[in-house]
């Protein structure tokens, strides 16, 4: 079974640093791998997809990377923002032609301070 | 394009009572998937529906079951509700279910008393 997890759960960093939020997972069998933000009391807004062929995407100051071999990801975020709080969610689509529901992980809850 | 709609966004029912949720894909969509979202279990996989058939199925009890219209939309109910159903149900569209990324709506915002 799939598991995802998400290191750390809570991170709180002052405006204009540059972060880094990890994403594991157990089975490397994926077909590809996504990023949401969640505000409070919202639905998920998409990031940033990679399918499992491809190493990284960017988008603005976004940049998250895939190494399927070991389990991992990593979303970069550049000069951070106050507007960047919310919470990220990791999520992981299993192989067999992009078919099945998404395996989430638990999110890590980021505050940016102005 | 118009986004992902549900409604309603908020409900509270009681214990043993049924519940219907409703979700529009974006125009184009033909996949709608259903998550729930508690506190404890973060995000799980209910179902997925495309092009009106139940695709995938989440390991939730028979309690929890949904449908698909010809015109893509979705609903999803669930009867003789738990206090451990209240959550935020959240669902998704794609284009042809394949390995799109999903958009998501607002979600709904069941309470069970």
């Amino acid at each position: 079974k799939q598991e995802v997890t998400q290191i750390p759960a809570a991170l709180s960093v002052p405006e204009g640093e540059n972060l880094v939020l990890n994403c594991s997972f157990t089975d490397s069998a994926i077909y590809n791998l996504q990023w949401f933000r969640q505000d409070p009391g919202k639905g998920l807004t998409s990031l940033l997809l990679i399918q499992s062929s491809q190493r990284e995407q960017t988008s603005g100051r976004l940049n998250a990377s895939l190494d399927k071999s070991s389990g991992r990801s990593t979303l970069y975020i550049a000069a951070s923002q106050p507007g960047d709080s919310a919470t990220y969610l990791c999520a992981v689509r299993r192989s067999g032609g992009g078919a099945d529901g998404l395996t989430f992980g638990k999110g890590t809850h980021l505050i940016i301070q102005p | 394009k118009a986004g992902v709609t549900q409604t309603p966004r908020y409900l509270i029912k009681t214990r043993g009572q049924q519940v219907t949720l409703s979700c529009s894909p974006i125009s184009g969509h033909r996949s709608v998937s259903w998550y729930q979202q508690t506190p404890g279990q973060g995000l799980q996989f209910l179902f997925e529906y495309f092009s009106e058939t139940q695709r995938n199925k989440g390991n939730f009890p028979g309690r929890f079951s949904g449908r698909q219209f010809s015109n893509s939309r979705s609903e999803m109910n669930v009867s003789t509700l738990e206090l451990g159903d209240s959550a935020l149900y959240l669902c998704a569209s794609r284009l042809t279910g394949s390995g799109e990324t999903q958009y998501f709506g607002p979600g709904t915002r069941l309470l069970v008393l």
